[in-house]
């Protein structure tokens, strides 16, 4: 149980282009997911917190506009990495919360040309 | 504020050998406490936590942690590591908003 989906599970696209990432909680209902960042050899970097049903919370120094996050359903969070740039090239990966525990999904990596 | 400190960076030990990675926690209040696994490129896989009751805490793949609220610890333990052990192991906190402060992490190397 509790397993989470990411998709797509590499991306690569050109600067300047939008991309969509999507965390699915496949077998349970979550009120809050969250997105991370880790870059090479280091630890997660929470970006933001996303809540169903309304705004969601990023932490300081993350560019809303820039990504742009969307929570419309119980099962399902899209981060929207928006004119991408090489220095968003990152591994993103996404949790959605059961109760106290947060579950994974198998993240993301995206390389900006 | 919870923060998380893996004392550990890399740990290299032979298959078959016990092996303690170390994690040290500062709170003000009642902490929840995780231990997660990553494979390369891969996402984190939750291995353990510690929400409340029995302090000796056991997880998956033969893994234990004890909190130890006195030493303000949650040390992660193997008897017996295998060679599929080998990942990066992070420790995390749980602080508001069920949000969590993650430790840098730490590398178990396991060689034959």
């Amino acid at each position: 149980g509790a397993v989470v989906s990411q998709h797509p599970s590499w991306v690569i696209c050109k600067s300047g282009t939008s991309v969509k990432i999507e965390c699915r909680s496949l077998d349970f209902q979550a009120t809050t997911m969250f997105w991370y960042r880790q870059f090479p050899k280091q630890s997660l970097m929470l970006m933001a917190t996303s809540n169903e049903g309304s705004k969601a919370t990023y932490e300081q120094g993350v560019e809303k506009d820039k990504f742009l996050i969307n929570h419309a359903s119980l099962t399902l969070s899209t981060l929207t990495v928006t004119s991408a740039h090489p220095e968003d090239s990152s591994f993103y990966i996404c949790s959605a919360r059961l109760l106290r525990t947060q579950y994974f999904g198998p993240g993301t990596r995206l390389l900006v040309l | 504020a919870q923060s998380v400190t893996q004392l550990d960076s890399q740990v290299p030990v032979f298959e078959e050998a016990p092996v303690e990675l170390r994690c040290n926690y500062s709170s003000s209040v009642s902490v929840y406490l995780f231990w997660y696994v990553q494979y390369p490129n891969q996402g984190l896989q939750l291995l353990l936590k510690y929400l409340s009751g029995s302090t000796l805490v056991k997880g998956i793949n033969g893994f234990e942690a004890e909190f130890n609220k006195s030493q303000t610890s949650f040390h992660l333990r193997k008897p017996s590591v295998h060679i599929s052990d080998t990942a990066e192991y992070f420790c995390a906190v749980g602080y508001s908003g069920y949000a969590l402060n993650f430790g840098k992490g730490t590398s178990l190397l396991v060689t034959p």
